[in-house]
């Protein structure tokens, strides 16, 4: 696609319940990188894809939060036994980089999680 | 104390001024970036800067690596440049962004 593609685009659940977001990149890029927006509060960082690898999880905040990346394109960021403090706009980007820096990074609409 | 930090919070401008917007940072980096982010709309990318000055449009960014110093400047604003911006900076092994608390600006007409 032409950008970095989101969905679902909005998700309400109830706590207690899995949630499965995914992230469709620009075609080629290999670095995919998921980032949390909560309300009123910045930006952080969750996890680093570099093709199908993941060298940096340190952002998950808890052992509910995983994430994979199958064919070095399409990610799911998955959340089990949601809680409120999960709700937030859940970002996803992309670059051609390979780790190195100074790439253009391309991101998502995102994901508006509220969870109930 | 933040990696980021940018200044001001907050600011309102008159359509038609000039408006600097400043990020400082504490870790080594290899690449600054400047987003865009509109209310309720997603992030784009302005710049990406790794030393010097880069100008598009009314949009300049200027980079001082000696310094940790980073500016975004914007001539003759205008209403629709009403927006967060946030500045990140990548470094690390992965070269994750790791951002600035973002800057509020409202033009005014």
């Amino acid at each position: 696609g032409a950008g970095v593609s989101q969905s679902p685009s909005n998700k309400v659940t109830e706590k207690g319940k899995d949630v499965e977001l995914r992230c469709d990149p620009i075609s080629g890029h290999t670095a995919l990188y998921w980032y949390r927006q909560s309300l009123g509060q910045g930006l952080e960082f969750l996890i680093y894809f570099q093709g199908n690898s993941a060298p940096d999880k340190s952002g998950l905040p808890s052992d509910r939060f995983s994430a994979e990346r199958t064919g070095g394109s399409v990610s799911t960021l998955t959340i089990q036994r949601t809680q409120q403090e999960d709700s937030a706009v859940y970002l996803c980007a992309s670059s051609s980089g390979q780790g190195n820096g100074g790439n253009t990074i391309y991101f998502g609409e995102g994901s508006w999680l509220t969870v109930v | 104390k933040n990696e980021v930090e940018q200044s001001p919070q907050n600011l309102t401008a008159q359509e038609g001024e000039f408006i600097t917007i400043n990020c400082s940072y504490s870790v080594g980096i290899s690449a600054l970036h400047w987003l865009q982010q509109h209310p309720g709309g997603g992030i784009v990318s302005l710049f990406m800067l790794s030393s010097g000055k880069k100008k598009h449009g009314r949009l300049i960014a200027t980079i001082n690596i000696q310094e940790k110093h980073s500016s975004l400047h914007i001539t003759a604003s205008h209403p629709r440049d009403s927006a967060v911006y946030i500045c990140a900076v990548e470094g690390g092994a992965t070269n994750k962004l790791i951002f600035g608390t973002g800057t509020l600006l409202a033009v005014q007409p």
